[in-house]
């Protein structure tokens, strides 16, 4: 079956630094990513969806300067947490689709933690 | 908006007894819906959806468009069924999640 992988799994730093995490679709061929949040005993929420070549859309309420997504390719995203606080510790999980319509296929998380 | 509402955080059942996941939801259009689970310490992963009208695993959800529901159902639970389980509404693409319910097997 397809596999996301998502780098790194856990990550720590300090408030005011940027942190990027990756998301490949490692054995197909992805035009779309999206990417969540998941808040500790809470569901998924989607922030936005990233497009292949083009600029992501967002969700309601999620800033797009503050979490830059980067879809560079058909097997890479990117999501940048740039000057992160505290509050932006979370669990975030991507996940990658031949197209916005087939299956996606979610990675395994990552963990964030912002001191 | 679209809402999907899961009104049961936790769920134990006996080994051999029948299960019902229960999930509702709020979409003016056609839904399409899906079951995802996830299991302890593994990501998340796609069960059924509506569409296909298959069984997985033993496990069948029907879609009820006049009680707008898409309750998950197993006849007789199995521990290795013990996990996270989320309903899904997907529109445009973009799937809506419901809070999760997380099912425990007692042997």
């Amino acid at each position: 079956g397809a596999v996301v992988s998502q780098h790194p799994s856990w990550v720590i730093c300090k408030s005011g630094t940027s942190v990027k995490i990756e998301c490949r679709s490692l054995d197909f061929q992805a035009t779309t990513m999206f990417w969540y949040r998941q808040f500790p005993k809470q569901s998924l929420m989607l922030m936005a969806t990233s497009n292949e070549g083009s600029k992501a859309t967002y969700e309601q309420g999620v800033e797009k300067d503050k979490f830059l997504i980067n879809h560079a390719s058909l097997t890479l995203s990117t999501l940048t947490v740039t000057s992160a606080h505290p509050e932006d510790s979370s669990f975030y999980i991507c996940s990658a689709g031949l197209d916005s319509e087939r299956e996606q296929y979610f990675g395994p998380g990552t963990r964030l933690t912002v001191t | 908006a679209q809402r999907v509402t899961q009104p049961e955080k936790l769920l134990s059942v006996f080994k051999g007894a029948p299960v019902e996941l229960k999930c509702n939801y709020s979409y003016s259009g056609s839904p399409e819906l899906f079951w995802y689970v996830q299991y302890s310490r593994q990501r998340l992963q796609l069960l059924l959806r509506h569409i296909s009208r298959e069984s997985i695993k033993g496990f069948t959800a029907d879609l009820n468009k006049g009680e707008t529901s898409f309750h998950l159902k197993k006849p007789f639970a199995q521990e290795e069924d013990s996990a996270m389980y989320y309903c899904a509404l997907r529109v445009s693409g973009k799937l809506t999640f419901g809070t999760g319910t997380r099912l425990t097997i007692i042997p």
